[in-house]
């Protein structure tokens, strides 16, 4: 069964612009991990944040929000006036408390034009 | 090292040739992981090494691909008479040990295998 579904292949926005990209996760575990990752065009993934099952308050870091929402699955991302360097793949990702592995989604690849 | 290291950067080989994928990853650390990632789709897991012994083998898509990690260290990935459904970037990423799943991973920049 697919753990993480990021349904939006690609977005493509203008600068300024907000946007939000999404995750849905799929865990029969009570404790759980979930991770956004940005993959520039270099390749490298960079993590950008990390939430645990216990804690569903959303966090802002700049111009990077993030929701959670157990209720639905869900942990969304927004990039709040996107940038042009904020054009890159990004990745939701799982890991349960029980196994030392990531279920990562299919990705997301964000587009932002100047 | 400061962060993970892969080698080589870009490999094209022949189809049928073997190949080895080598992973360097952050000093200290005593987890280390292979992920693959085909064009257009998300990392797929091939192997979990704690220490030097793999307990998560789980991932590797044939008997033609097989992993070793020596001294606690560098880590390498050995794909035997490659296809060209190998052809993927191939990401190494550590962590310390038993956080990885807590804390996340630092991934190397990965080695794009071409099979032709």
């Amino acid at each position: 069964a697919q753990k993480v579904t990021q349904a939006q292949t690609e977005i493509s926005v203008v600068e300024k612009e907000d946007v939000t990209l999404d995750c849905v996760y799929e865990t029969r575990d009570t404790t759980y991990y979930l991770f956004w990752y940005k993959q520039p065009p270099s390749g490298e993934l960079v993590f950008l944040i990390r939430r645990n099952s216990f804690d569903e308050q959303n966090e802002i870091s700049g111009r990077y929000s993030w929701n959670f929402q157990k209720s639905t699955s869900s942990f969304n991302f927004t990039i709040t006036a996107s940038q042009v360097v904020d054009s890159a793949v990004y990745f939701c990702a799982l890991s349960e408390a029980r196994l030392n592995k990531f279920y990562f989604g299919s990705g997301t690849k964000l587009n932002v034009k100047p | 090292g400061a962060g993970v290291s892969q080698s080589p950067s870009n490999k094209v080989t022949e189809k049928g040739k073997d190949v080895e994928l080598r992973c360097d990853p952050i000093s200290g650390h005593t987890a280390l992981y292979w992920y693959r990632q085909s064009l257009g789709q998300g990392l797929e897991f091939l192997i979990y090494f704690q220490g030097n012994s793999a307990p998560d083998k789980s991932g590797l898509p044939s008997d033609r691909f097989s992993a070793e990690r020596t001294g606690g260290s560098v880590s390498t990935l050995t794909i035997q008479r490659t296809q060209q459904e190998d052809s993927a970037v191939y990401l190494c990423a550590s962590s310390s040990q038993g956080q990885g799943r807590i804390f996340g991973y630092t991934f190397g920049s990965g080695t794009r295998l071409t099979v032709v």
